[in-house]
């Protein structure tokens, strides 16, 4: 099982500032995944990777920004945070051919 | 489009009873199936999956799910429940786009323990 690790585990931050989650997987895999997700409600998936260099939008319009410039390592930016960004945000990384996500903890944002 | 329905949003079993966690998915292809679970604050733990062969998958924890294409079903099954089951379910769905396998989750089943 991939060992995937979030920072910070929890958020509180004032309107317009700028905040990077933290998101790091040590199993070598290819493609890495951010997911947002309000409480009780299903994962909405709004980045993904395959890869060094390659970045996708997902389902979930978002006005976070990502980057993948290590295997290893997938950030995610907020540039001006809104109390509309409060939300948990799930990362998530899977190897190559038919892939299982492993996640990890998570971080829960609060904007106020 | 692919989805999933969980119909139950909340369910309450006692404790040592049997449960089963309904999941039915819309795509036309065999997906790739997945079953989580989510802990109060915490990330999704996979359960079980199925890709292919044995529609009878077992999982961690002592649960199992079944594949049923003729219903498009992937029922969480678990003959006696123990208290700390209790959690958030998660269906899931991998769906091919470009070079990215994605997941399709439903809403949930959120899981109550009586003792």
């Amino acid at each position: 099982e991939a060992d995937i690790y979030q920072t910070p585990r929890y958020l509180v931050i004032g309107t317009g500032k700028k905040i990077t989650l933290e998101c790091s997987q040590t199993m070598g895999h290819d493609k890495m995944y951010w997911y947002q997700q309000d409480p009780g409600m299903e994962l909405h998936l709004i980045h993904y990777s395959y890869g060094v260099n390659s970045t996708e939008k997902g389902d979930l319009s978002s006005e976070s920004t990502v980057s993948r410039i290590r295997t290893e390592h997938f950030p995610l930016t907020l540039e001006s945070a809104r109390p509309s960004h409060t939300s948990q945000y799930l990362c998530a990384s899977s190897s190559r051919g038919p892939d299982t996500q492993y996640f990890g903890p998570g971080t829960r944002l609060t904007v106020l | 489009a692919q989805s999933v329905t969980q119909p139950d949003i909340h369910i309450t079993v006692s404790e040592g009873a049997s449960l089963e966690l309904r999941c039915n998915y819309s795509y036309g292809a065999t997906p790739y199936l997945f079953w989580y679970v989510q802990s109060p604050g915490q990330g999704l733990q996979l359960l079980l999956k199925y890709f292919s062969g044995d529609t009878l998958v077992q999982g961690i924890k002592g649960f199992e799910a079944e594949f049923k294409r003729s219903q498009s079903s992937f029922n969480l099954r678990k003959p006696s429940v123990h208290w700390s089951d209790a959690a958030e379910y998660f269906c899931a769905v991998g769906i091919s786009s470009g070079s990215a396998r994605q997941l399709t989750f439903g809403s949930g089943t959120q899981l109550t323990v009586l003792p």
